[in-house]
């Protein structure tokens, strides 16, 4: 089983300012590496897949960047809404594994 | 509007089961992979099983294996998770989601339905 590893595990950042997020896979999957954000109570929701293609309706600050086992998602300027957990994921081959999480919050 | 409601979720005592179903309606159901993830605050999100659009290939987590079956009824548009032999660490949110191009990322999902198994 691939192990995902999510750092930080908090990101505090003020409204505007860029956050940047990272995610490790234990071993190579390619580019087969999917973004999710999750709110309270909420479903987790497709934000970036194959590393770098954002999904639909997803605004043009989420970017996501990497390759085999280093992988970011970078929010440009981050916007009230945007303040959530974020998790990776990858699609290489079964079981999918997700990363534990990294939440963001108000500085 | 790709839509996703789970049903079936509740208490139910270790050892029991439990059949939880998801409809799906604003996409062709049986052109595509569906699969379920399970959500604790303990162990995070875990993909519990996946099924191929046509039901004939399926996929377990380990640590369902041999109690949970998933089925599909694309007739009725209809996913399931057959659950037995329930633990007590299998309380969780289950959802259910798309799965793109047979076996790729999970791009809807639908609520979640909670399960929670205790005496």
């Amino acid at each position: 089983e691939i192990v995902m590893t999510q750092s930080p595990a908090t990101l505090s950042v003020s409204p505007g300012e860029r956050a940047t997020l990272s995610c490790r896979a234990s071993q190579s999957v390619s580019s087969n590496l999917a973004w999710y954000q999750q709110k309270p109570g909420q479903a987790p929701r497709l934000l970036i897949y194959g590393a770098s293609t954002r999904a639909t309706g997803i605004p043009a600050r989420f970017s996501g960047s990497g390759s085999g086992t280093e992988f970011t998602l970078t929010i440009s300027s981050l916007q009230s809404e945007d303040f959530a957990v974020y998790y990776c994921q990858h699609y290489y081959n079964w079981p999918y594994t997700f990363g534990q999480g990294t939440k963001s919050e108000i500085k | 509007e790709v839509q996703l409601l789970e049903s079936g979720g509740g208490l139910v005592q270790p050892g029991g089961s439990l059949r939880l179903s998801c409809t799906a309606s604003g996409f062709t159901f049986n052109n595509r992979a569906m699969a379920w993830v399970r959500q604790t605050p303990g162990k995070g999100l875990e993909c519990v099983s996946m099924i191929n659009g046509g039901g004939g290939t399926t996929y377990y987590a380990d640590s369902v294996k041999g109690r949970f079956t998933v089925s599909r009824d694309n007739s009725k548009n209809t996913l399931y998770l057959r659950m037995n032999s329930l633990r007590a660490e299998d309380t969780a949110i289950f959802y259910c989601a798309t799965v793109a191009h047979g076996g790729d990322r999970f791009d809807y999902w639908g609520q979640g339905t909670l399960v929670t198994v205790s005496s």
